[in-house]
Parts: structure tokens; sequence; C-alpha cells
């Protein structure tokens, strides 16, 4: 069965420090993975998509890297903002339907 | 990049109403568009593929009656929650593929309905 687990569920950390999520998939045959950032009550963003041959992108603060040997995937936050928090989720592309496989996200929580 | 919008943002609604959320491609022709569910502090669930000029395609365990999709033109696809209940409350999330083939999916806004 295709899965995407993220960890941790839910995060808190001090504005400027950094933090790593992390997530986990099962799905094959793999397409794409993605990261996106739901701020509470909102639409996803897209942060990033890596395809199968991409070890590492970058958006500004944001840092995903894919392992597709192991499938896992990471995403760094660097120096943390209050608007850093919202919840992250890991989507992976691929099966046999090509079909989105919905991670449930971790909850980052950014503070004074 | 590519922009999905969705209306109205917030429905409250008396049980037995029909609600209909809006999903359109504002800058880009969508064949193909997404609806989702979500419940609080969970992820996205989908409910249904959107296909312009087709029949939805519906995941198992979703009621095709229950929640009427029409994709009609390339940039408006509609939901309608029919005879709405309680338990249909929840935030209701549209996507579709962007302008380019890169595989970019965009989201609307959502929509929270809330059936009293």
């Amino acid at each position: 069965k295709n899965q995407v687990e993220q960890s941790p569920q839910s995060l808190i950390i001090l504005e400027g420090k950094n933090c790593t999520l992390q997530c986990n998939y099962t799905v094959s045959p793999f397409s794409n993975l993605r990261w996106y950032k739901q701020d509470t009550g909102r639409g996803p963003v897209s942060l990033t998509i890596m395809t199968f041959s991409e070890n590492t992108k970058s958006n500004g603060r944001y840092t995903a890297t894919l392992d597709a040997d192991t499938k896992q995937s990471s995403l760094h936050i660097t120096a943390s903002q209050l608007s850093d928090s919202a919840s992250y989720i890991c989507v992976v592309e691929g099966g046999t339907a090509s079909k989105l496989t919905f991670g449930t996200g971790t909850r980052l929580q950014v503070t004074l | 990049g590519a922009v999905v919008s969705q209306h109205p943002s917030r429905v409250i609604c008396k049980s037995g109403t029909s609600v209909k959320i809006e999903c359109r491609s504002l800058d880009f022709q969508a064949t193909t568009m997404f609806w989702y569910r979500q419940f609080p502090k969970k992820s996205l669930m989908l409910m249904a593929t959107s296909n312009e000029g087709s029949k939805a395609t519906y995941e198992q365990g979703v009621e095709k009656d229950k929640f009427l999709i029409n994709h009609a033109s390339l940039t408006l696809s509609t939901l309608t929650v029919t005879s709405a209940h309680p338990e249909d409350s929840s935030f209701y999330i549209c996507s579709a593929r962007g302008p380019v083939n890169t595989g970019e999916l965009f989201f609307g806004e959502g929509s929270r309905l809330t059936v009293l």
C-alpha cells in the first residue's frame, strides 16, 4: 500500500532556529515528491517538487532533500520566522495510477 | 505562478440544504481539477477527480450523489454538497495542474462549510 509518513507530528521552535522535517514513503513506482506549506484555514502552497534524479532543491530558506534509494526526504528550514508557523505536507506522486499520496503533515510552531 | 480561486471561502447552511462551491483557474485552462476534504489537524483526502466535459472520477467511499461535481468549462469546476448534514461540515479544497507540464499543482484557498 502506498503510504507517506511524516515526523515529527508537531514541533515548536524558537524564532531564528533551524529545523528539519522528515518524510518517508513507500510509493512505487516513484514519480516525484513535493513539499507544501499550509497555513491554518488556507490552501497548500508549493515549496518544492523533486524528481528521481534530484537530491536537493532550495526555495529561499527552505531546502528539501531526497534519497530515492531509502525513500526518504527532509525539509530543512533555516533561520525560522514567525510566519513559518504552519503545517508542512509531504506529497508523493506515483503508483500504478500516478496518484498523489499525502502525508499527515508536521505542524510547526515558531515562537518568540 | 498560476492562480486557483475558490468561492465561497466560508459558508454556513441549514441541514438539508445544498451548497455549491466553485473552483476557478484564473489564468490558465485546467482540463483536470481535484477536490479534497480536510478534517481538523488532518491531511487532505482526495474525494474526486474532475474532468472537463466528462464525468468525475470518485474515490472509494465518496458518495457520487452526495457530492456532485461538474466541470463544464476549462476554467471552472463546481462541487455541490447535496442535502447537507452536520457531518458534512469540513474544509473543502480544490486543485489544478499548472499550465506548463511540470506537474505543478496549484491549490485553491479552500472553502469552510459549516452545516447547522
